[in-house]
């Protein structure tokens, strides 16, 4: 079945540095999507990307959609501590069936 | 946020116990999904409904049953549970159009309901 992949699972930042976390796909993607969980909160939809090579700017964050739409990233410049939580992918098959969630990545800011 | 409500927060039952976790959604939405979202694992989903209609059953034990009574409400009814069922279950809704499934539409989430199974 189709695999959503994120990496890293974890990641611990000072504030004011970058943070990326990729997610990869065994499968071609119609769309992707990004949700952002706060710690005990639920997610919370960011962002969809549908077109190859795509990318949406949100202020200090920036969401890029592959070529071969099999990947995606979500990059925060100059992170903040509101910035933590759980950053999921979750991607769509061309079939336009389920919608399938990453692991997430755990981001820690450190003020 | 207030468009998608769940009813408990949170849940500890025994083994033999049945109870039942509710869901409403307020923003007019057609679809409605239950999610299991476990420690260190990605979410699950568990049950689809379209229009009322049960879209998608993700291979879900049957100590597991959805209800769907109109577009606005859901449910899932519980019994004899395992402990590794303890998990916290998040509700979701989006508006799917022309009657399609779960994918490429925005989800939103309820709070979810923390369930401790003992």
């Amino acid at each position: 079945g189709q695999q959503v992949m994120q990496i890293p699972q974890y990641q611990h930042v000072q504030e004011g540095e970058d943070f990326t976390t990729y997610c990869n796909s065994s499968t071609t993607l119609s769309n992707i999507q990004w949700y952002k969980q706060r710690p005990g909160g639920h997610p919370v939809f960011l962002i969809q990307l549908v077109k190859s090579g795509e990318v949406k700017k949100q202020k200090r964050l920036t969401f890029q959609f592959g070529e071969a739409k099999k990947n995606s990233s979500l990059h925060i410049t100059a992170t903040q501590t509101t910035d933590v939580g759980t950053y999921f992918c979750a991607g769509t098959t061309v079939s336009g069936s389920r919608l399938t969630f990453g692991e997430g990545t755990q981001l820690t800011v450190n003020p | 946020e207030t468009g998608v409500t769940q009813t408990p927060r949170h849940l500890v039952m025994g083994m033999t116990n049945k109870k039942s976790l509710k869901c409403e959604q307020h923003l007019g939405h057609n679809a409605m999904y239950w999610y299991k979202q476990s420690a260190k694992k990605p979410l699950e989903l568990m049950f689809v409904y379209n229009f009322k209609e049960q879209t998608e059953n993700n291979s879900v034990p049957s100590r597991f049953s959805p209800e769907c009574p109109n577009s606005s409400h859901l449910f899932l009814h519980l019994h004899t549970l395992q402990p590794e069922d303890s998990a916290l279950y998040l509700c979701a809704s989006s508006q799917v159009q022309g009657g399609g499934t779960s994918g490429g539409y925005e989800q939103y989430f309820g709070p979810g309901t923390r369930l401790t199974v003992t």
